[in-house]
């Protein structure tokens, strides 16, 4: 009954290069998306959000996308810098948020 | 500035025994949450309060209690430790509920062994 599934454990890429991460949601309800970033021993903290009435939010290196019709969204990080290594949660928000079970990044120097 | 401050970060309990998990946060920020996060899932929610004197079940609210006496502190009673709630605890606080803008502030987490 996991709402939000984020299907890959890990990724790998160069520095310099793009990451993609991605996220599916079952609930066609949910209002806005967010993703966090956390770091070993810390807790996750707020990377960017997107409504569900955009389909593209964009904040330096880091977009989200949204395609609400596959109920998909993924989280682009473009240059990729080592800085970058950490585990990515998606979470989808009704009356509490749903989080997704995260994506480990290593982006490798 | 603090933000949400958990204590202990380490535990290890022995089947039966109880305790408390703390949080307090110093932000006045009205919404709280426990989440607790298992190898492989995603956070699922515990308990959570929006306001002083007022809390609610979440996802997972089964052998867990909490209360929430004033707006800074917000602690996770665990009664009778069974393995299965061995997991990593999180707090959380925000100004209101789910903010699209704004997330919440996590505390850095309790690990919690349960043996």
């Amino acid at each position: 009954d996991q709402q939000v599934k984020q299907n890959s454990p890990s990724l790998s890429v160069q520095e310099g290069r793009i990451s993609i991460l991605n996220c599916d949601y079952t609930n066609s309800m949910f209002d806005y998306f967010l993703w966090y970033k956390k770091y070993p021993a810390e807790g996750p903290t707020f990377l960017i959000s997107i409504s569900s009435i955009k389909d593209k939010n964009e904040d330096g290196r880091f977009t989200v996308f949204l395609n609400k019709s596959a109920k998909h969204l993924s989280l682009h990080i473009v240059p990729s810098q080592p800085g970058d290594s950490a585990v990515y949660f998606c979470a989808a928000s009704g009356n509490q948020f749903y989080f997704g079970t995260g994506t480990s990044l290593t982006v490798i120097p | 500035n603090a933000g949400v401050t958990q204590t202990p970060k380490f535990r290890i309990l022995k089947i039966g025994q109880s305790m408390t998990l703390q949080c307090t946060q110093d932000m006045n920020h009205n919404y709280m949450y426990w989440y607790r996060q298992d190898p492989g899932m995603g956070l699922k929610l515990i308990y959570y309060s929006v306001g002083a004197g007022i809390t609610d079940k979440g996802e997972v609210p089964n052998g867990y209690n909490v209360s929430r006496s004033t707006t800074e502190d917000f602690p996770l009673r665990l009664e009778l430790a069974a393995p299965s709630q061995t997991s990593v605890y999180f707090c959380a606080s925000s100004p209101t509920g789910p903010v699209f803008n704004y997330g919440y502030t996590f505390g850095s987490g309790t690990r919690l062994t349960v043996v």
